[in-house]
């Protein structure tokens, strides 16, 4: 067991910027999760993948934001003409589940994003 | 209101003190609840998963859930210096919802 990776750990980029993040998840877990978090606020759901499909998106999540997981492993996490207010910590997590039953979320450590 | 509330401290206490930690929460269907330790700059960390109400009990650790009044807590006896971190609450109603966390509560332990 690895553990969640993600990369880079910091990201400092100027407004108007397109950037991708990327989450290797436990090997064995098939979903895969991505929040955004900010200081003083607990992790805020944006999106969540099975195998390859994604299942679920938050209605709180701009078109700018893109999410993929081509091969069901990992992931990207795209943001595209970033703005300040996207500076945050991003962060993904993984779980396994199988036969009706989850197992709790494992995170990294997160992509710190700073906009100027 | 939001869906999970907690006090976000800064709760401060001295080594060895038993500390009490708390989320309340609006939403009945909440089944899944978890306790997350997180160290600044770090991902947060699994600490306890309950399913429904009752205590579970690992280590120095044990959770509580009361379903009945929409309360959960997270104890830890014999604190240390090491345990001073943000603690966050999560929950979910079943398999098919994500998950909902708390703003999180920060803790220091003084040694």
């Amino acid at each position: 067991d690895t553990g969640v990776s993600q990369d880079p750990r910091h990201k400092i980029t100027k407004r108007g910027q397109n950037v991708t993040f990327r989450c290797d998840p436990i090997s064995e877990h098939n979903r895969l999760y991505w929040y955004r978090q900010t200081l003083g606020q607990g992790p805020e759901f944006l999106t969540y993948f099975q195998n390859e499909a994604q299942l679920e998106k938050s209605r709180l999540l701009s078109d700018r934001f893109s999410a993929e997981r081509p091969k069901g492993s990992f992931s990207t996490l795209e943001i595209q003409r970033t703005e300040q207010g996207d500076s945050a910590m991003y962060l993904c997590a993984s779980s396994l589940f199988w036969g009706g039953s989850e197992s709790p979320l494992h995170f990294g450590n997160g992509t710190r994003l700073t906009v100027t | 209101q939001k869906e999970v509330e907690q006090d976000p401290g800064p709760l401060s206490v001295p080594e060895g003190a038993i500390v009490s930690l708390n989320c309340t929460y609006s939403n009945s269907a909440f089944q899944y609840f978890m306790w997350y330790r997180q160290y600044s700059r770090k991902g947060p960390e699994l600490l306890m998963y309950t399913y429904s109400s009752g205590n579970k009990e690992d280590g120095r650790f044990t959770a509580q859930v009361d379903k009945s009044s929409k309360y959960i807590s997270l104890f830890i006896r014999d604190s240390q210096p090491s345990d001073s971190a943000t603690y966050l609450c999560a929950m979910r109603q079943n398999y098919g919802q994500n998950f909902v966390f708390g703003p999180g509560t920060r803790l220091s332990v003084l040694p």
